[in-house]
């Protein structure tokens, strides 16, 4: 157990409908990143969060959008959704705002679009 | 920015072989290089790493090199055993401020009884 809480583990919709992954830190980490991981794909960086502002992002689209609260738990908002936007979501959390420490990741949201 | 291109994307090998894994990135002021596992269904977990002061740094059965001058770096795992199948990616990032982890496309390696 990384101590990197992610929920749902699961997510079915449809086209079109609009989603909320969420990502609970370790302990003491202050920094958050999200990560998309296509079918047979490596780890697509979408954005990172430290301390409650957004620290750098990735190649994330317009139709998604992510905010990590007080609490520095973070949710990843998915809108307009499409086919293609079917595939696993990791977060990540690191203890500072730098990447050159361990991430610890959650088990991922599995997001099937239909 | 920083773009990590990794090789091979699938790898089979008979347990008890040798499996090496290269890793080459863009940007030379990145200088810190993770190796992570991704068994089937689970989620990525550091397996070692290695920043840019040192050419080689070995942990039990697996090592990873670097040459910093021709931006490439290695993952070595020896005696390989079945249970060392799964998806590795390596990684690059910077140390300074807020840089993002950047990964490689994974390799999946089977490692055959």
């Amino acid at each position: 157990d990384s101590g990197v809480t992610q929920t749902p583990k699961h997510l079915i919709t449809a086209t079109g409908q609009r989603v909320t992954l969420r990502c609970s830190p370790r302990s003491g980490d202050l920094s958050v990143y999200w990560y998309q991981q296509s079918l047979d794909q490596g780890l697509q960086f979408l954005i990172q969060y430290y301390n409650g502002e957004e620290r750098a992002k990735g190649n994330i689209l317009e139709r998604f959008s992510a905010q990590q609260f007080p609490d520095l738990h973070s949710e990843l908002n998915l809108s307009s959704l499409e086919l293609g936007d079917s595939a696993l979501y990791f977060c990540a959390s690191t203890q500072t705002g730098g990447a050159d420490t361990e991430a610890f990741f959650g088990q991922g949201t599995r997001l099937t679009v239909v | 920015g920083e773009n990590v291109e990794q090789h091979p994307s699938t790898l089979s090998v008979q347990e008890g072989d040798s499996a090496v894994i290269k890793c080459t990135y863009s940007d030379s002021a990145s200088n810190y290089f993770p190796w992570y596992k991704q068994e089937l269904g689970k989620r990525p977990q550091l397996i070692i790493d290695i920043r840019s002061n040192v050419g080689e740094k070995k942990d039990q059965r697996i090592a990873v090199t670097l040459n910093k001058t021709a931006k490439h770096f290695s993952l070595h795992i020896t005696e390989t055993q079945p249970e060392d199948s799964a998806v590795y990616f390596c990684a690059a990032s910077q140390t300074t401020g807020f840089q993002k982890l950047v990964f490689g496309t994974g390799t999946r390696l089977l490692v055959s009884p």
